[in-house]
């Protein structure tokens, strides 16, 4: 299994630029996550999904947009990129069964604005 | 409300012990521990769901106080390999803390 695969690994963008960060999971899992990591900081949740057609925000969702039309892929919009919106961007998915059960991650996408 | 670690960074030599803590201002129904390594994915250790329930991996541990709302990452005998950034993640919306800078010296 291929687990949670994120494109592109690296991209560099000029301010006012838009641009899509994919995320696929292929374990059949109900939430997906978007958390973006600033360098020597935790990761803070953009936004997340809990199943198909569902999306919320997380703490940090200002500038992003997501969609959930599968229960595999959930997207991660950039409209008009910010050099603070320079980072390392995590998607996860979990199942959750009641509680939250384990995050798997995908390899990360690391953005630069400039 | 993003859950508070202590300490923020611990250096240790390889045999040493070290704990880590994580405290939460909300209820807390449920703790995940992660291990990040630098410039890599965090890694999941564990999951805490009951209070005072211990879990362990390899040699480390944690115990989750549900009444005091904090969970604590024990970490014996270290080794070089335990080196990098703990995180405590708690909540509905698995919100990170801050995290904890392990390094382990030879």
């Amino acid at each position: 299994n291929a687990g949670v695969t994120q494109t592109p690994k690296f991209r560099i963008l000029k301010i006012g630029q838009s641009m899509t960060l994919q995320c696929a999971q292929d374990m059949n899992h109900n939430y997906m996550y978007w958390y973006r990591q600033d360098p020597g900081m935790g990761l803070k949740l953009i936004y997340y999904s809990v199943g198909a057609g569902i999306t919320d925000k997380g703490e940090v969702p200002n500038g992003y947009n997501v969609s959930r039309s599968t229960t595999e892929d959930f997207p991660l919009r950039l409209e008009l990129a910010a050099p603070s919106q320079t980072s390392v961007y995590f998607c996860a998915s979990s199942y959750y069964t009641g509680f939250n059960e384990k995050l798997f991650f995908g390899s990360g996408t690391q953005l630069s604005v400039l | 409300q993003q859950p508070v670690q202590s300490p923020q960074a611990v250096i240790l030599r390889e045999g040493e012990d070290a704990v880590i803590n994580c405290s939460s201002s909300k209820a807390l129904y449920s703790v995940h521990w992660y291990r990040q390594k630098h410039g890599e994915a965090p890694v999941f250790l564990m999951i805490l769901l009951k209070g005072g329930e211990q879990k362990g991996h390899e040699k480390i541990s944690a115990s989750f106080n549900e009444k005091k709302q904090q969970s604590s990452l024990y970490l014996t005998a270290s080794q070089l390999s335990y080196s990098g950034t703990y995180f405590c993640v708690a909540g509905n919306m698995l919100t990170f803390g801050g995290g904890t800078r392990l390094m382990v010296k030879p």
